[in-house]
């Protein structure tokens, strides 16, 4: 069964806008949790991660909010770029060095 | 910055054929692990590896197997090649100091006919 839930597999947001991606775990022992970035015939890249203990982190356009209540994360970026065009991976560890990933949400933004 | 190369960006394969995927990383990371990419799937784990000569498997190693005979080094080996093998492989690796920062390979686009 899925850890690790993406919804809305798909997003297209005009350039400057905000771009918000969601995501649900079911598993109460995740620490820490990440967004990975992946373009087309290109392994994924990290982009952002947030501890347990925090509650948002933020790095340039990018910044991660974290629920632990809800089970729920999400990434916003803003604003947006061509760029940022990709798919987005959201994955999570519950301290054992290996991480679930979710399905991936792809990004397409408007020019 | 760390590299991770992998031996093939596509390959080509017949059924029953014994395929061998091999990855190497620069940055002498402790940890090293296999992906496939399927589409609506996902990254899902094959195999994993902490350790020269060491292996767990992962959520999905059935078909598969793995050799980590140096650090550097973790090859991923289908005995024998069936068309549900087909896939995106990814490897990644990761150091014992940041262990869920994973850095991935290109990836090798394998084709089982």
């Amino acid at each position: 069964d899925q850890q690790v839930k993406q919804n809305s597999p798909s997003l297209s947001v005009q350039e400057g806008r905000i771009s918000i991606l969601n995501c649900d775990y079911t598993n109460s022992m995740f620490d820490y949790f990440l967004w990975y970035k992946k373009y087309p015939a290109e392994g994924p890249t990290f982009l952002i991660s947030i501890s347990s203990i925090k509650d948002k982190n933020e790095d340039g356009r990018f910044t991660v909010f974290l629920n632990k209540s809800a089970k729920h994360l999400s990434l916003h970026i803003v604003p947006s770029q061509p760029g940022d065009s990709a798919v987005y991976f959201c994955a999570a560890s519950d301290g054992n060095n290996r991480l679930a990933f979710g399905k991936g949400n792809q990004v397409v933004v408007i020019p | 910055d760390v590299k991770v190369t992998q031996s093939s960006r596509y390959l080509v394969k017949r059924t029953g054929e014994k395929v061998f995927l091999e990855c190497v990383q620069d940055m002498d990371h402790e940890n090293m692990f296999w992906y496939r990419q399927d589409p609506g799937l996902g990254l899902r784990l094959i195999y994993f590896s902490y350790d020269v000569k060491m292996k767990e498997k992962g959520d999905i190693p059935e078909g598969y197997s793995v050799s980590r005979e140096k650090k550097e080094r973790f090859s991923l080996i289908l005995e024998s090649a069936s068309t549900n093998q087909t896939s995106m492989y990814l490897c990644a690796s990761s150091s014992g100091r940041s262990p869920y920062e994973q850095y991935f390979g290109p990836g090798t686009r394998l084709t089982v006919t």
